[in-house]
């Protein structure tokens, strides 16, 4: 049972608009620390696609983007694409240790 | 660009130490923190700990009693140790880099699975 709750599965359309959420506590999310976001395509090393929230790192699409709010925090991947099928995790901090939602995966139809 | 490679016995016996390096191009071991990760199959990731390129490490307090990192600057390496495994330390195990000012990881390892077998 991961700390930061994840929806185990979402499918969405090409060309559509998909949200993750990413649901925490207090002690993690509530409490300030920051959330990452991460993907992971079948058989590959999991690679980095927001820190801090919502900064996307140098080479991937504004297609993707994330935002947080008290508790919680959401990945929307916008005009989605059939490369986009994959596990989505979100990740953050508690109580000494760097933790990660149960991961979320993503079919497009 | 840096890139990390995993390396070490893909098989150990339970009660014994899973001992895994990671070796660094591209860059310097002497600007960053490294964290390890693992994943159990079929499940999700696992932060395991970091070290700093001073030594200072920060532990997983569920592994905390089992895990020591190392780093050997000369060699542009950073080493996980994990004692006495179960079948449960099953796992790819990635090496990455801490994002600078985050506690994100912006660079990884390929992985590498380690199987706890008899």
């Amino acid at each position: 049972q991961s700390v930061l709750t994840q929806p185990p599965s979402v499918s969405g359309a090409p060309g559509q608009r998909v949200t993750i959420s990413c649901t925490g506590s207090s002690s993690n999310i509530g409490a300030g620390h920051d959330v990452h976001w991460y993907q992971q395509l079948p058989g590959t090393a999991p690679k980095l696609l927001i820190y801090g929230n919502t900064n996307r790192p140098s080479g991937v699409p504004d297609r993707f983007s994330a935002s947080k709010s008290g508790t919680s925090a959401s990945l929307v991947i916008s005009g989605l694409q059939a490369e986009d099928e994959a596990d989505y995790y979100c990740q953050s901090y508690d109580s000494g240790s760097r933790i990660f939602g149960g991961g979320t995966k993503l079919t497009v139809l | 660009q840096v890139q990390l490679q995993e390396s070490g016995p893909r098989l150990v016996k339970p009660s014994e130490t899973l001992s895994l390096t990671c070796t660094v191009s591209g860059g310097s071991i002497s600007s960053s923190s490294w964290s390890w990760i693992r994943q159990p199959p079929e499940k999700g990731l696992e932060w395991i700990g970091y070290i700093y390129y001073t030594g200072t490490t920060n532990y997983n307090p569920s592994l905390k009693s089992r895990v020591t990192m190392s780093l050997d600057t000369s060699k542009n390496q950073f080493s996980l140790k994990l004692s006495s495994v179960t079948a449960a330390d099953t796992a790819v195990y990635y090496c990455a880099r801490d994002t600078r000012g985050y506690n994100s990881f912006d660079i990884w390892g390929q992985g590498t699975m380690v199987t706890v077998s008899s």
